[in-house]
């Protein structure tokens, strides 16, 4: 079974405050992506890896950045939060042939 | 932009029937495919890949695949209740980027 898990399920920060959101996977994959879903925008792509301490941007990197120091571990930073963060952050992992698995997703309020 | 449509319903069905999803994309050179179900405050589930023109079956579920009309979509067989969920479909789009693409989704609702 593929296993997925991010830190938090739900959390809540204030305006400005540095958020870590963290993503552990036991597959040994090397794909790693994070995306927001927002209602009536859908699942965005934030960032991805397709290797340690590699990263690429996706369609909406701005005010995020990540980390990835160890291959089954993808950190999605998020500099100075702002309300228009607000939103479910969802780590997905992608295997042969280019399916991807999600995690259960982190409800993150910003107030 | 390269894109992923769907209708976003709700699609309604009785208890029994098929239930027909569809979506389409707009990157001719899109190759790998994918349906995800997921339930109201819970992450996206795989639930179907397809790759190669044709039908490939699952189960309940029926993915199909038109290329030359770039059009992909789900069948479920004897719907149940437990399938009202949102059904995402999502693309690899040839940009070299093994990001999924997704649309927007098609919520489906089976009466019971």
């Amino acid at each position: 079974d593929v296993k997925v898990t991010q830190s938090s399920r739900y959390l809540v920060k204030r305006t400005g405050e540095k958020v870590f959101l963290e993503c552990v996977q036991d597959m040994d994959h090397e794909n790693m992506f994070w995306y927001r879903q927002d209602p009536g925008l859908g699942l965005r792509l934030i960032y991805f890896s397709y290797d340690v301490k590699m990263k690429e941007k996706g369609d909406i990197p701005e005010g995020y950045s990540v980390s990835r120091e160890k291959k089954e571990r993808f950190s999605l930073i998020l500099e100075s939060a702002s309300t228009n963060q607000t939103s479910m952050y969802l780590c997905a992992i992608g295997g042969p042939p280019n399916e991807q698995f999600f995690g259960p997703g982190t409800r993150l309020t910003v107030l | 932009q390269k894109e992923v449509e769907q209708n976003s319903g709700p699609l309604s069905v009785p208890e029994g029937a098929i239930a027909s999803l569809n979506c389409t994309y707009s990157d001719r050179g899109s190759q790998s495919f994918f349906w995800y179900r997921q339930y109201s405050g819970k992450s996206p589930e795989l639930i179907m890949s397809i790759y190669s023109n044709g039908d490939k079956e699952d189960g309940r579920f029926t993915a199909q695949l038109n290329k030359a009309s770039q059009y992909v979509s789900l069948l479920i067989r004897d719907s149940q209740p437990s399938d009202s969920a949102t059904y995402l479909c999502a693309a690899i789009m040839d940009t070299g980027r093994r990001a999924l693409t997704f649309g927007s989704g098609t919520r489906l609702q089976v009466q019971p």
